[in-house]
């Protein structure tokens, strides 16, 4: 099994609808995070949560919003998803414990938004 | 703002030939650089992770070189594969706001047979 499972892989939905991403992990790791992949550009950072009570706003976070409901899941929610949107979003986690922080990354989800 | 900048942007080239990609960036405080490698659908994974005090280091037919000093970084691969074909992106973190990633953009490379 994958260390960071992302559900579901591919997912089409219609502009103003609500929509949920799904991560969860085994790595234990405490620190999770929610990036968007656009083509040609860097990843870029959406949400970040370093342990089960904290919540932060990367830097496109608006239009979004997650929830950390365990050590191991961590949610993104589009609450009225728009065309530009369309995007491949990851999940990440990541450990300070661990030489250099080592990050592991989850094989995305394809959002499509018609 | 931090900032990477790779290039170029894509690259062909043949089987078993060598090629070297540019990492250029503008974040401070520097805390470690890392290349990754992403297949088409899948997650980045990690190739190599330079701290300040490293030049040099290898993955295999992967060398990644580091020069502190004008903030720029190469991946050099050797002797190419077909499943050498992917994204390569560049990261560097920043010992900020709990060691946040500023990714590149990525080369996309593709080897021909």
């Amino acid at each position: 099994d994958a260390d960071v499972t992302q559900t579901p892989r591919n997912r089409i939905t219609k502009t103003g609808k609500r929509i949920m991403l799904e991560c969860s992990q085994t790595k234990g790791h405490d620190r999770m995070y929610w990036y968007r992949q656009d083509p040609g550009l860097g990843l870029r950072l959406i949400y970040y949560s370093f342990d089960v009570k904290d919540i932060n706003k990367g830097e496109i976070s608006d239009g979004y919003s997650v929830s950390r409901q365990a050590q191991a899941k961590f949610s993104l929610s589009l609450e009225s998803a728009i065309p530009n949107q369309t995007a491949l979003y990851f999940c990440a986690t990541s450990d300070p414990q661990t030489p250099n922080y080592g990050y592991t990354f989850g094989s995305g989800t394809r959002l499509t938004v018609v | 703002k931090n900032q990477v900048e790779q290039s170029p942007q894509s690259l062909i080239i043949l089987e078993g030939k060598n090629c070297t990609l540019q990492c250029n960036y503008t974040v401070s405080p520097f805390s470690n650089l890392r290349w990754y490698k992403q297949d088409t659908g899948r997650g980045p994974v990690s190739l190599t992770i330079m701290t300040f005090s490293e030049n040099t280091k290898s993955n295999g037919r992967y060398t990644a070189t580091l020069d502190a000093d004008t903030k720029q970084s190469s991946l050099h691969i050797t002797a190419s594969q077909l499943s050498d074909s992917a994204s390569y992106i560049c990261v560097v973190i920043s010992y900020n706001a709990g060691n946040m990633l500023t990714f590149g953009g990525g080369t996309r490379l593709m080897v021909k047979p």
